[in-house]
């Protein structure tokens, strides 16, 4: 099966500006993760959807950071402005709603350099 | 607060050989998952093995097992067999049981590099 794709792999903006990922989850899986890791550190939850529902968004910034999963399908990432900060890489998971250990499935990630 | 912590930054090992990457955690809960995740350069991050807290037995995936001591909250991997393609970034991870979303709290990870 295809896993989880991503675009674009990589993304170099300067602060201030705005930038969007987009993740097209595995087929069937009701559940998608957006995490964000920094260098030297392990991922962190930015935000959870279950279908087009948000379930957790308790750690993302708010004030910059934006998700949507309008069909409970393909979900975008936006950050605007970005702040230097912001530099890291965004991965999206998936996982299917069945499963009890919810395993979740990563995609390769977006690096996004802001300067 | 939910922790885990990953003491070793880097580890190397020659091929073939066996290497133990170490993990413990930080929680209140009872119930829970364990995770060891495997990052390769290319980036997508990879289930290795999965552990229950309510299990005993440690488990075990072909060259992958771990070492789980729940009193002392430690999930230790060990890596049996060592191959090329064992390098990678490798990341401890918990999961909550009973939860409201399925947040995986990750450690900072453990760089394996394995030396012919």
């Amino acid at each position: 099966e295809a896993g989880v794709a991503q675009s674009p792999r990589y993304k170099i903006i300067e602060k201030r500006q705005s930038v969007a990922f987009w993740c097209n989850p595995i087929s069937g899986h009701a559940t998608l993760y957006w995490y964000q890791q920094i260098l030297g550190q392990g991922p962190k939850l930015l935000i959870q959807f279950q279908n087009n529902g948000v379930v957790d968004d308790s750690q993302l910034p708010k004030d910059r950071f934006s998700a949507e999963r309008l069909k409970g399908v393909d979900s975008t990432l936006k950050i605007q402005p970005a702040k230097l900060e912001d530099s890291a890489v965004y991965l999206c998971a998936s996982s299917f709603l069945r499963d009890p250990y919810n395993e979740q499935f990563f995609g390769p990630g977006t690096r996004l350099t802001v300067l | 607060a939910q922790t885990v912590t990953q003491s070793q930054p880097e580890m190397s090992v020659q091929e073939a050989e066996t290497v133990t990457l170490s993990c413990t955690y930080d929680t209140s809960e009872n119930n829970y998952y364990l995770f060891w995740y495997k990052q390769p350069p290319s980036r997508q991050m990879i289930l290795v093995i999965r552990q229950e807290a309510y299990k005993q037995q440690n488990a075990t995936e072909n060259r992958f097992s771990v070492n789980f001591q729940k009193a002392a909250k430690s999930f230790s991997l060990k890596i049996s067999d060592s191959q090329l393609g064992d390098t990678a970034m490798y990341f401890c991870a918990f999961m909550p049981i009973p939860k409201n979303t399925d947040k995986l709290i990750f450690g900072t990870g453990t760089r394996l590099q394995v030396f012919p």
